[in-house]
């Protein structure tokens, strides 16, 4: 049973434009949520994360919506660059619990120059 | 070390044979995660440890995985009479205490069993 997944695998975008990566999730206990960033043969970083009584959180270029009604949250990347390149993970926390991270399958995203 | 950091970096072993994998977490963090990713697969949950507490032992796919963290620092996993179903990255996890605090992750190890 998938709780958080990511439909789409691979992401291309043009360097300058905006990169949408989506995310869906079916339990409703799900209280918190993140999005990580994974380089090859690193470990995931964090990058930006948001609870479940916002819609919006913005960090700079990073900016993740999300939309309770619809279990689906997006991570919005303005303007992308080529250093964004990455695999993005979604992972979501019931923060009364032990904590633990369910991940999404990840998207690959790519920057063209 | 400022990070968290894992040992082996990479582990080649034959089907059978039992490894261990290690995790120093950051200093100072209470919480410690053990995730693994399968080839294609995002990061699958195995176990958690919160200071003194009983572990979460509810990802760990069967009895022939394990964990300890000695003295709330050094964590090791330990995979018995490995099968090639076994083969993936192996990834470490720490936080300052349990909950939504972002979780900082080692570079993992990666297993490959022949």
């Amino acid at each position: 049973d998938q709780q958080v997944k990511q439909n789409s695998p691979s992401l291309s975008v043009q360097e300058g434009r905006i990169s949408i990566l989506n995310c869906d999730y079916t339990n409703s206990m799900f209280d918190y949520f993140l999005w990580y960033k994974k380089y090859p043969a690193e470990g995931p970083t964090f990058l930006i994360s948001i609870s479940s009584i916002k819609d919006k959180n913005e960090d700079g270029r990073f900016t993740v919506f999300l939309n309770k009604s619809a279990k689906h949250l997006s991570l919005h990347i303005v303007p992308s660059q080529p250093g964004d390149s990455a695999v993005y993970f979604c992972a979501a926390i019931i923060t009364g619990n032990t904590g633990k991270l369910i991940f999404g399958q990840g998207t690959t995203l790519q920057v063209k120059p | 070390g400022a990070g968290v950091s894992q040992s082996p970096s990479n582990k080649v072993t034959e089907k059978g044979k039992d490894v261990e994998l290690r995790c120093d977490p950051i200093s100072g963090h209470t919480a410690l995660y053990w995730y693994r990713q399968s080839l294609g697969q995002g990061l699958e949950f195995l176990i958690y440890f919160q200071g003194n507490s009983a572990p979460d032992k509810s990802g760990l796919p069967s009895d022939r995985f394990s964990a300890e963290r000695t003295g709330g620092s050094v964590s090791t996993l330990t995979i018995q009479r490995t099968q090639q179903e076994d083969s993936a990255v192996y990834l470490c996890a720490s936080s300052l205490e349990r909950g939504y605090n972002e979780q900082f992750f080692g570079p993992g190890t990666r297993l490959t069993v022949l």
